[in-house]
């Protein structure tokens, strides 16, 4: 298995709290993806980084921002927690390849009251 | 925009018959496309995948088959087992310069597998 962590696995805040999910690799990959699943949406892109402080954008990053200052960490931070951020979230990791085959994290279970 | 559509929200089957799972996609830049199993309180992971320059592609019980002209890729399940019992998705990359790797996923299919 890939070695990824994500922590914390389980968080409960309130409306307003700033939040920020970690999301450990030991595969030295390049690239690092943040996503959430939520019940008929399946998993959705939130943000992407393609190298150290290279980030961008994914389908649903309003609310959300990430750094990623070193290969192995990418951080994902509610600035404001609002209800509707209360999801799951996964981190993923890629080397890139033919398929761009993703790895993923264990995930992160966020409610936000 | 649902470029990746898995439109069965579930299926249930017996043990030892045959699941197939289904997928549609709208964009012609997909080239590549890949499925995921998640069980839950787990992260996804990878389960097979297949190129546009093919129609099918096998492992063991699994079988993706893509039909480029309808958009359209399924997977097998040949037999079904009670393990397979999961969380499917499919997605799709675009193959593009600066996609830097993107999968856009489907919803989802519930798979049961009755024993």
């Amino acid at each position: 298995d890939a070695g990824i962590t994500q922590s914390p696995r389980h968080k409960v805040t309130e409306t307003g709290t700033p939040v920020t999910l970690r999301c450990h690799q030991t595969e030295n990959h390049r690239y690092m993806y943040w996503y959430r699943q939520d019940p008929g949406h399946g998993l959705r892109l939130i943000h992407y980084s393609y190298g150290v402080k290279d980030t961008d954008k994914g389908e649903v990053s309003d609310g959300y921002s990430v750094s990623r200052s070193k290969t192995e960490d990418f951080l994902l931070t509610l600035e404001s927690a609002t209800s509707s951020q209360t999801s799951v979230y996964f981190c993923a990791i890629s080397d890139g390849g033919l398929y761009n085959e993703q790895f993923f994290g264990p995930g992160t279970r966020l409610t936000v009251l | 925009d649902q470029q990746v559509k898995q439109n069965s929200p579930s299926l249930s089957v017996q043990e030892g018959r045959i699941s197939i799972l289904n997928c549609d996609y709208t964009n012609s830049m997909f080239d590549y496309f890949l499925w995921y199993k998640k069980y839950p309180a787990e992260g996804p992971t990878f389960l097979i995948s297949i190129s546009s320059i093919k129609d099918k592609n096998e492992d063991g019980r699994f079988t993706v088959f893509l039909n480029k002209s309808a958009k359209h890729l399924s997977l097998h399940i040949v037999p079904s087992q009670p393990g397979d019992s999961a969380v499917y998705f499919c997605a799709a990359k675009n193959a593009g310069g600066t996609s830097y790797g993107k999968l856009t996923f489907g919803q989802g299919t519930i798979l049961t597998v009755h024993p």
